[in-house]
């Protein structure tokens, strides 16, 4: 079982539509979390922080429920330019500081 | 402020041909990754440096991997001799981290290896 699972899609959603990602992570020392954005041949780069109970930047708001080990992404009001792998990692502080990467779920948002 | 900047970008080889790719890391940042990812998966820790010392070399295949951060600055990652699985993109990436709280990781664009 990987440590950091996503659902790789692809979600393929109409523009203005609500669209809502799940993240679920193994190791219960995890302390920090983050989503990052990809886009097609290009590095992955920090759309999200997510430290406590939750983070919310515009359309997108991320939450985090440690009781169930997951968090969540849900971006409102789809944009075309919303369309990119969103990457779900989990960081642990203890040991090595390690970040751990989900597998990614692709969103396409279509015209 | 300059990023991370990678190269080469591409490269391709023929198997049991040795490359080498390498990292200029955020001016400033003590802690240098290299990842390998493969098409449709996330990023997977190679290597970790604090400044330049190998703090996490656990993933690395060490029978042709190798990597080094001279100076703790400037890192390059070696694989010698190359096999077809080695084909991926290698991903450096910088943090500025104090202990126990996770900074951003700033990725470079990437060295993408096709071996034939």
């Amino acid at each position: 079982r990987k440590e950091v699972e996503q659902d790789p899609g692809p979600f393929n959603v109409p523009e203005g539509a609500t669209v809502a990602f799940n993240c679920t992570y193994s190791n219960s020392a995890s302390q920090s979390f983050f989503w990052y954005r990809q886009d097609c041949r290009k590095e992955p780069k920090l759309l999200m922080s997510v430290y406590s109970s939750g983070n919310e930047d515009g359309r997108f708001t991320a939450q985090l429920n440690r009781a169930s080990q997951y968090i969540s992404l849900l971006i409102r009001d789809s944009k075309l330019s919303d369309s990119a792998t969103y990457l779900c990692v989990a960081y642990s502080p203890s040991g090595t500081y390690k970040y751990i990467f989900g597998t990614g779920t692709r969103l396409k948002v279509l015209a | 402020e300059a990023g991370v900047v990678q190269s080469p970008r591409y490269k391709i080889i023929e198997k049991k041909q040795p490359v080498a790719f390498w990292c200029n890391p955020i001016s400033g940042h003590n802690t240098l990754y290299w990842y390998l990812q493969n098409l449709g998966q996330g990023p997977e820790l190679l290597i970790r440096y604090e400044n330049e010392e190998a703090v996490d070399d656990s993933q690395l295949p060490k029978d042709r991997f190798s990597a080094e951060r001279l100076k703790g600055v400037d890192s390059t990652l070696k694989i010698q001799p190359a096999e077809l699985g080695d084909s991926a993109v290698y991903l450096c990436a910088s943090s500025s981290r104090d202990r126990g709280y996770a900074g951003e990781l700033f990725f470079g664009e990437g060295s993408r290896l096709t071996v034939l």
